[in-house]
C-alpha cells in the first residue's frame, strides 16, 4: 500500500545543531508540505514543494529548509536548532498539480525536543 | 487574514449521548473545508472535505454539514473509539494549496 512516512520518529539535540527530518511518500503525489504542531496553535506550515526542484515558504519557515530532488522525498532541515523549534512536525502529500483543491494526507509525525 | 476557531476545546461524552462541534471560519473565498481526526501520538486522519454551503457528508456516526460562516460535525452515538481530536481546516484564496487549521477539538467518549 502506498503510504507517506517521517523519520526518526523522535529525536532530541542540542541548540545550534544541524537537524534533518526526512519525509517519504509512495503515492507519487506531486505536493508535499511540512507542519508543525504545537499546543494553541495548531498546525502550521512551514514549506511546500509543488514538484521537483520546487520549493515555497510557508507561515513559519524562519530556521528551516526544504529541498525536493525527487517526487518521493522532502528532507526538512534545520540548520541551527533552536529551543522554540521544539515541536511535532508532519508531513504531508496531495495529488493535483497546480492550484487544486485536494486532500493532503499526513504522515505520522516527528516529535522533536531541542535542548 | 484567514481564521479558523473550533468549539469546544474538549468535550466528554457517554456513549451513545450525541452531540455536535463547531468549526467556525473567516477567509476570503472558500476552495474547501476539511474535517481531520487525529489520535494521541499520530498524524492527521482525512474524513472530509466540503466544497460549498448547504453540503452534508456522512461516515459511519459523523456527519459533517457546511453554511457560509461555520461547519458542524455531528456525531450520532458516539462510541469510546470515537475519542480523539478533530482538526478543522480551510483552503481559502488562490494560488496554492495551503490549509489554514483551528485547534481542534478533544472528544473524550466514555463507556
Amino acid at each position: 500500500d502506498a503510504e507517506i512516512t517521517q523519520s526518526p520518529r523522535h529525536k532530541i539535540t542540542e541548540t545550534g545543531r544541524q537537524v534533518t527530518l526526512a519525509c517519504h511518500q509512495t503515492w507519487n503525489h506531486n505536493n508535499m508540505f511540512w507542519y508543525r504542531q504545537d499546543l494553541g496553535h495548531g498546525l502550521r506550515l512551514i514549506h511546500y514543494s509543488y514538484g521537483v526542484q520546487d520549493t515555497n515558504k510557508g507561515e513559519v519557515s524562519d530556521g528551516y529548509s526544504v529541498s525536493r530532488s525527487n517526487t518521493e522525498d522532502l528532507p526538512l532541515t534545520l540548520e541551527s536548532a533552536a529551543s522554540s523549534q521544539t515541536s511535532v512536525y508532519f508531513c504531508a502529500s496531495s495529488e493535483s498539480a497546480g492550484f487544486g483543491t485536494d486532500t493532503q494526507y499526513f504522515g505520522p509525525g516527528t516529535r522533536l525536543t531541542v535542548l | 487574514e484567514d481564521q479558523v476557531t473550533q468549539s469546544p476545546e474538549a468535550l466528554r461524552l457517554q456513549e451513545g449521548e450525541s452531540s455536535s462541534l463547531n468549526c467556525s471560519y473567516t477567509v476570503s473565498g472558500l476552495r474547501g473545508l476539511f474535517w481531520y481526526r487525529q489520535d494521541p501520538g499520530k498524524g492527521p486522519e482525512f474524513l472530509f472535505t466540503l466544497y460549498s454551503a448547504g453540503e452534508e457528508k456522512e461516515k459511519e456516526r459523523l456527519k459533517a454539514t457546511l453554511t457560509k460562516k461555520e461547519s458542524f460535525l455531528h456525531i450520532t452515538a458516539p462510541k469510546p473509539e470515537d475519542s480523539a481530536t478533530y482538526l478543522c481546516a480551510v483552503q481559502a484564496g488562490t494560488g496554492f494549496q495551503k490549509l489554514v487549521f483551528g485547534t481542534g477539538t478533544r472528544l473524550l467518549v466514555s463507556p
